[in-house]
């Protein structure tokens, strides 16, 4: 049974930058693809974008410019780069695995609240 | 960008039908999954491509799409069913998430 275990700064000024990585426990890192989604307070979910096949990776547009996502398979560790962050960027964060591009997301992190202030 | 369009919230009496809504854009050519998320959670998998059930999840929860209208039905709801609802498709290289719907039990 595959675990997401996540963690990161959950305070940052505007302007910092957020990171966060995510470590995964009990499966494989190859096979699959993972993504990044958030959620500002009181509101949906956003996809922020994924990473799979040896470090391709796929973007949200609206995001693109200030995100990096990257892979350390040797430690099955993931992690989300965000530059520039504004308050607009408070939110909760999840880590998430799928099978494939446009798979359901089937395991999910516990969530790192980030604030911006 | 691909708008999906749910109802904020949705009530339903213990034991009846709800039925959830997520509306875009010829939704039913898209594989559309369907999240549940309790209060201080992370989201849990209830439907994927549009009308399959994953394992463990109780045959109550169903789902279908056609046309522009994806659709989560919940049959004799329960209080534990009590949560927020959340679409998701993919649009190109992008995957989106409908705002989420609100199901309350009373």
């Amino acid at each position: 049974q595959v675990q997401l275990q996540q963690w990161g700064a959950g305070l940052l000024k505007p302007s910092e930058t957020l990171s966060l990585t995510c470590a995964i426990y009990g499966g494989s890192v190859s096979v699959y693809h993972w993504s990044w989604i958030r959620q500002p307070p009181g509101k949906g979910l956003e996809w922020i974008g994924e990473i799979y096949q040896g470090g391709r990776t796929g973007y949200n547009p609206s995001l693109r410019s200030r995100i990096t996502i990257s892979i350390d398979t040797s430690k099955k560790q993931f992690s989300l780069t965000l530059k520039s962050v504004t308050a607009a960027d408070t939110a909760t964060y999840f880590c998430a695995r799928g099978l494939t591009r446009k798979s359901p997301l089937d395991t999910w992190g516990q969530g790192t609240l980030v604030t911006v202030s | 960008s691909y708008e999906m369009t749910q109802p904020l919230s949705v009530s339903v009496a213990p034991g009846q039908t709800a039925t959830i809504t997520c509306e875009g854009d010829s939704i039913g050519r898209k594989n559309v999954h369907w999240y549940q998320q309790k209060a201080g959670q992370a989201p849990f998998l209830v439907i994927y491509r549009s009308d399959n059930r994953p394992s463990g999840v109780p045959e109550r929860f169903s789902g279908s799409a056609s046309g522009g209208t994806a659709t989560l039905t919940i049959s004799s709801a329960q209080a534990g069913d009590e949560a927020d609802y959340h679409c998701q498709a993919w649009d190109g290289d992008t995957s989106f998430f409908g705002g989420g719907t609100k199901l309350t039990v009373l």
